[in-house]
């Protein structure tokens, strides 16, 4: 069974674009959940989607957003991109089933805004 | 919100030893605490995970322990080796009953494990 899939895996953009990043869950797995991941900050949630709706939302202003088509991928969006925004964006898919809620990382999109 | 102690921040070890890390959780409703291995260059890897109704769990050279009273959980690798060298990540979230999700994990800051040939 594949992993979880992100694309693009590198992105370089400059202050004040926006970028978006893409999820695929493994096959069968309903929740996706994305993280940023800093060396200052640590691993921070972002949001959390299923079946196409927020479940969870974390402390990150409106320039994030994202959303979840009906085949369970998932798309992050960041507008007016700060220098801040660098990081390493991680999403993590989950069957959530029953007790069948372990979450289960892509590899990242490493971002960098220059 | 829920906060995540974790420590030590760095841990040196040789081969063959124990390796014990530590966290600290805040909120007593979360009940699911999984832990995570990242290598360079990756995404965590889920290795051991445990749920509020259970005191300890095992799995070959890892298992984790519970204090729910004390808010504390800690991962214990014995037999290092070299391969186990990585971050590791304590997490913890809480799940409504009934609810379908654990979504929202609460991260530790990580420890960096090197195990010394």
């Amino acid at each position: 069974k594949a992993g979880v899939t992100q694309t693009p895996r590198y992105l370089i953009k400059t202050r004040g674009q926006q970028v978006t990043l893409s999820c695929s869950p493994i096959s069968g797995h309903r929740s996706v959940s994305w993280y940023q991941q800093t060396p200052g900050q640590g691993l921070q949630f972002l949001f959390e989607y299923f079946s196409e709706t927020q479940r969870n939302k974390g402390n990150f202003p409106g320039r994030f957003s994202g959303r979840q088509f009906s085949n369970s991928r998932s798309e992050m969006n960041v507008s007016t991109l700060e220098l801040g925004d660098s990081a390493l964006y991680l999403c993590a898919s989950s069957l959530a089933k029953g007790l069948n809620n372990e979450q289960f990382f892509g590899p990242g999109t490493r971002l960098t805004v220059l | 919100g829920e906060n995540v102690e974790q420590h030590p921040s760095t841990l040196s070890v040789q081969e063959g030893d124990s390796a014990v890390i530590k966290c600290t959780y805040s909120d007593s409703a979360s009940n699911y605490f999984p832990w995570y291995k990242q290598e360079l260059g990756k995404g965590p890897q889920l290795i051991i995970d445990i749920r509020s109704n259970v005191g300890e769990k095992k799995d070959q050279r890892i298992a984790v322990t519970l204090n729910k009273t004390a808010k504390h959980f800690s991962l214990h690798i014995t037999e290092t080796q070299p391969e186990d060298s990585a971050v590791y990540f304590c997490a913890a979230s809480y799940k409504k009953p009934g609810g379908t999700s654990y979504g929202k994990l609460t991260f530790g800051q990580g420890t960096i494990l090197t195990v010394h040939p």
